[in-house]
């Protein structure tokens, strides 16, 4: 079984200001993962995955995150940060040989304030 | 290319009554999975399938929630007997069938409210 788990449930950040929002896993078996940005009374949409090779990886928006193995975590950063950025935030895991189905995390709330 | 469409977006049913929740996946896409997003928590799996078939539902409750994925047609949740701890709101993702696919495509959401 899969757990993931993101300790910061809102990170209030200045507009330009960088931000890094945490996500930390536990697994049984290798993982492939995601972070998917959640806009008020909308689905989900996929911000970055790692799902083999570099450990840094970019995604839309100016978004990019860092797999790191041995502690078990998968950071989101991004260097500046918009109003637009205003969202929730999810991590997710898939176990590899899992059927793909995703396990969240909690989510956490990024309020970006001029 | 149409995203995953979900409907009807919101959904009022009295407690007792039976909710029905439709998703028609992305063109090509013949996986479909479920999920609930609870009042200030993440989304949980509920159940995993393909066409005629499922693979994987480890996360429906085992009584009163059932899921189809017929040959034609859209995927539907059914809730029968809908209580107030059913409202929710409830996610239907895709993917293609290409094997090692695993980026999952999200609908809008069902939002569904028990009174």
């Amino acid at each position: 079984a899969q757990s993931v788990t993101q300790l910061d449930s809102q990170v209030p950040v200045f507009e330009e200001a960088p931000v890094e929002l945490r996500c930390n896993y536990s697994s049984s078996v290798s993982v492939y993962l995601f972070w998917y940005v959640q806009y008020p009374n909308q689905g989900l949409q996929l911000l970055l995955k790692y799902l083999s090779g570099s450990t840094l990886v970019k995604g839309i928006n100016g978004f990019e995150a860092e797999f790191n193995k041995s502690q078990t975590s998968f950071h989101l950063r991004k260097p500046s940060v918009h109003i637009s950025d205003t969202a929730e935030y999810f991590c997710a895991v898939i176990g590899q040989g899992t059927a793909s189905k995703l396990t969240f995390g909690t989510g956490t709330r990024l309020q970006v304030t001029l | 290319n149409a995203g995953v469409m979900q409907n009807p977006r919101h959904l009022v049913r009295r407690r007792g009554q039976e909710a029905r929740l439709r998703c028609s996946p992305m063109k090509g896409h013949s996986h479909v999975y479920w999920y609930r997003q609870l009042p200030e928590e993440g989304l949980k799996f509920m159940v995993y399938l393909q066409k005629e078939n499922i693979i994987d539902e480890s996360g429906m409750p085992k009584e009163r929630f059932s899921a189809e994925f017929p040959k034609e047609g859209p995927s539907i949740l059914r809730i029968q007997q809908v209580v107030r701890g059913d409202s929710a709101a409830y996610f239907c993702a895709s993917s293609p069938k290409t094997t090692g696919a695993y980026e999952q495509y999200f609908g809008p959401g069902t939002r569904l409210t028990v009174t």
